[in-house]
């Protein structure tokens, strides 16, 4: 199975800074990744997949980045509504596996 | 409008069995991939299996393969998740999630249903 390894576990940040998650797979999945962003008691959201390709409906301060092993999750202006657990999910090889999750907070 | 409607919550004891369930609407439910996801309380998500309604062809996870059964009715847009005997580990959050059209992310998610199983 594909590891996937996200950092770091729990951010703390204000308003309107840039915010950076990284996700780490085990062995190369080419741009085989998304992000999903999950709020307390609700469904996760699909902001992000082939790495880079931003959902329709889903704010431009989200992008993505990177291939192969490492991929980052940037909001360039972290907004109140943006608290919530983010989560990677390689789709590269069955069975897809999902990072442990990122819980941003503001400060 | 793409929508999961997932089966209310649900009460058992160990041991019992149980079937829950995620109606399609919205799209051509016969074309697309339904997974099922679970979540366990204060954890992270685990992928369980996913089923082509279209015709039933179902691929596990190893981790989960034996442990729970993942059919459809395509007449009625339903998938289904189901255990023969439940164990108090089996507690969490089940989501039923729409693969992509060409790739294995998730872009359409039920509510969720949470299943409780204690003596």
């Amino acid at each position: 199975d594909i590891q996937m390894t996200q950092s770091p576990s729990t951010l703390s940040a204000s308003v309107g800074d840039r915010v950076t998650i990284t996700c780490r797979a085990s062995q190369t999945i080419s741009s085989w990744l998304a992000w999903y962003q999950q709020k307390p008691g609700k469904a996760p959201r699909l902001l992000i997949y082939k790495a880079s390709s931003l959902e329709s409906g889903v704010p431009s301060r989200f992008s993505g980045s990177g291939s192969g092993t490492e991929f980052t999750l940037t909001i360039s202006s972290l907004q109140p509504d943006d608290c919530a657990t983010y989560y990677c999910q390689q789709y590269n090889s069955n069975p897809l596996t999902f990072g442990g999750g990122t819980k941003v907070e503001i400060k | 409008e793409v929508q999961l409607v997932q089966s209310g919550a649900e009460v058992r004891k160990p041991g019992e069995s149980l079937k829950i369930s995620c109606s399609g609407s919205g799209y051509s439910f016969t074309s697309y991939w339904i997974a099922w996801v679970r979540q366990m309380p204060g954890k992270g998500l685990e992928w369980m299996g996913v089923i082509y309604p279209g015709d039933s062809d179902t691929r596990y996870s190893p981790s989960f393969q034996g442990q729970v059964t993942i059919s459809a009715d395509k007449s009625i847009s339903t998938v289904y998740l189901q255990w023969s005997s439940l164990k108090a580990s089996d507690t969490a959050m089940y989501y039923c999630a729409r693969r992509g059209s060409s790739s294995e992310y998730f872009d359409f998610w039920g509510q969720g249903t949470l299943v409780t199983v204690s003596s």
